[in-house]
């Protein structure tokens, strides 16, 4: 596709539940990286990866989050027994490059919400 | 460690005016500067970046920002602001090499542009 595609858009669950948030980035794109948009804490990092390994994983909140990457293509946010303060819009972004001059294009996100 | 801090979480202008919406940051190194827009339901749209060479950056949509290592400050302009502008403006750090894409963004400034 043309930019760095995000599903679902929105998602409710209840709180306990485990959720998989996918994104699809631009094609070629090697580097993806996964940031949270939160009321409270606004645009906080995630995780990043460059192929299908993650050099820095270190903004994951807790042990219930995790994420991988395969064929160097799709990846997938998975949280494990949701809690109320998961809810937030997560952004998925990729780059061509990983070096100085690679811009992030950032997907739509995919709103998440817990009750 | 870096950050962003902006100045004002609400900025409203009138249709015509100067924008100008303010960004300071704290980096132990050199730092790459950016501007993103995100309009409602959307996702991160980059305006400008500094990275190195001419402190004055031009963007998209007629913004340009000026890096002011004295004053370590980053702030985003117009001359002429245009309903269109109307949308929530982020400022990011981050350092090079592989750590590019690990943004640190400020809270945040809504931008209302009024007729």
């Amino acid at each position: 596709g043309a930019g760095v595609s995000q599903s679902p858009s929105n998602k409710v669950t209840e709180k306990g539940k485990d959720v998989e948030l996918r994104c699809d980035p631009i094609s070629g794109h090697t580097a993806l990286y996964w940031y949270r948009q939160s009321l409270g804490q606004g645009l906080e990092f995630l995780i990043y990866f460059q192929g299908n390994s993650a050099p820095d994983k270190s903004g994951l909140p807790s042990d219930r989050f995790s994420a991988e990457r395969t064929g160097g293509s799709v990846s997938t946010l998975t949280i494990q027994r949701t809690q109320q303060e998961d809810s937030a819009v997560y952004l998925c972004a990729s780059s061509f490059v990983t070096g100085n001059t690679g811009e992030l294009f950032f997907g739509e996100g995919s709103r998440l919400t817990v009750l | 460690a870096q950050s962003v801090t902006q100045l004002g979480s609400h900025v409203s202008v009138s249709e015509g005016a100067l924008v100008l919406l303010r960004c300071n940051y704290s980096s132990s190194v050199p730092p790459y500067l950016f501007w993103y827009v995100q309009y409602p339901n959307q996702g991160l749209q980059l305006l400008l970046k500094y990275t190195t060479g001419a402190t004055l950056v031009k963007g998209i949509n007629g913004f340009e920002a000026e890096f002011k290592k004295s004053e370590t400050s980053f702030h985003l302009t117009k001359p002429s602001a245009h309903m269109s502008d109307a949308a929530e403006y982020f400022c990011a750090i981050t350092t090079g090499g592989t750590s590019y894409g690990k943004l640190t963004f400020g809270q945040g400034t809504i931008l209302t542009v009024h007729p």
